[in-house]
């Protein structure tokens, strides 16, 4: 199994600062996902990163894949209320029959 | 087009009983996966099936199967309910690899 490892596990700014998220692994990965899960809704994809090096853009959310397709990160600018959640990571096999490996997330406060 | 839908959304059960949970995949979507999440072990796959056959099986054990039916709709069964089962029950469903559309979920809680 290639775990993911995310990083920090919890975090807690304040409304309009910037802040970063990390996914590790020592595995390479053909693509990594970002999904965003609010209290008691299942994850909602927010971008799939396949290339290394990739970077993404979601508005203020900011994807990039490592240059090793080994990590992956998250930047938010500007982070406000509704950023509020948990944050995964996760990779599939490729062919998608096994089941997405998720990372066991970052819970993100953005107080107001 | 609708979402992924998940019944009952909050079960209480008590240990040994069984239960059986029901997911409608997105409209037009052949595959259908179960995952489990919990504070501890956050998400983790289950199951995956696909015109009606199981594809792939995560690591939990045989009290934890599921049926998928001819209109796509899956089920997933739990037997002899331990504590330890409580969790967040998700359903996803996808037309491509890699592409979850998760539903939100079974809350199960096991007394």
């Amino acid at each position: 199994t290639q775990l993911l490892e995310q990083s920090p596990q919890f975090l807690s700014i304040q409304e309009g600062e910037n802040l970063t998220v990390y996914c590790n692994s020592s595995s390479v990965f053909s693509s990594l996902q970002w999904y965003r899960q609010e209290p008691g809704e299942g994850p909602v994809l927010l971008v799939t990163v396949v290339t290394g090096g990739e970077v993404k853009k979601l508005k203020r959310l900011t994807f990039q894949f490592g240059d090793a397709r080994k990590d992956s990160s998250l930047h938010i600018t500007a982070a406000q209320p509704g950023d509020t959640g948990l944050y995964l990571c996760a990779h599939g096999s490729g062919g998608g029959a096994d089941g997405l490996t998720f990372g066991k997330g970052t819970h993100l406060i953005i107080q107001p | 087009k609708a979402g992924v839908t998940q019944t009952p959304r909050y079960l209480i059960k008590t240990r040994g009983q069984q239960v059986t949970l029901s997911c409608s995949p997105i409209s037009g979507h052949r595959s259908v996966s179960w995952y489990q999440q919990t504070p501890g072990q956050g998400l983790q796959f289950l199951f995956e099936y696909f015109s009606e056959t199981q594809r792939n099986k995560g690591n939990f054990p045989g009290r934890f199967s599921g049926r998928q039916f001819s209109n796509s709709r899956s089920e997933m069964n739990v037997s002899t309910l331990e504590l330890g089962d409580s969790a967040l029950y998700l359903c996803a469903s996808r037309r491509k690899p890699d592409e979850q559309f998760f539903g939100p979920g079974t809350r199960l809680t096991v007394l």
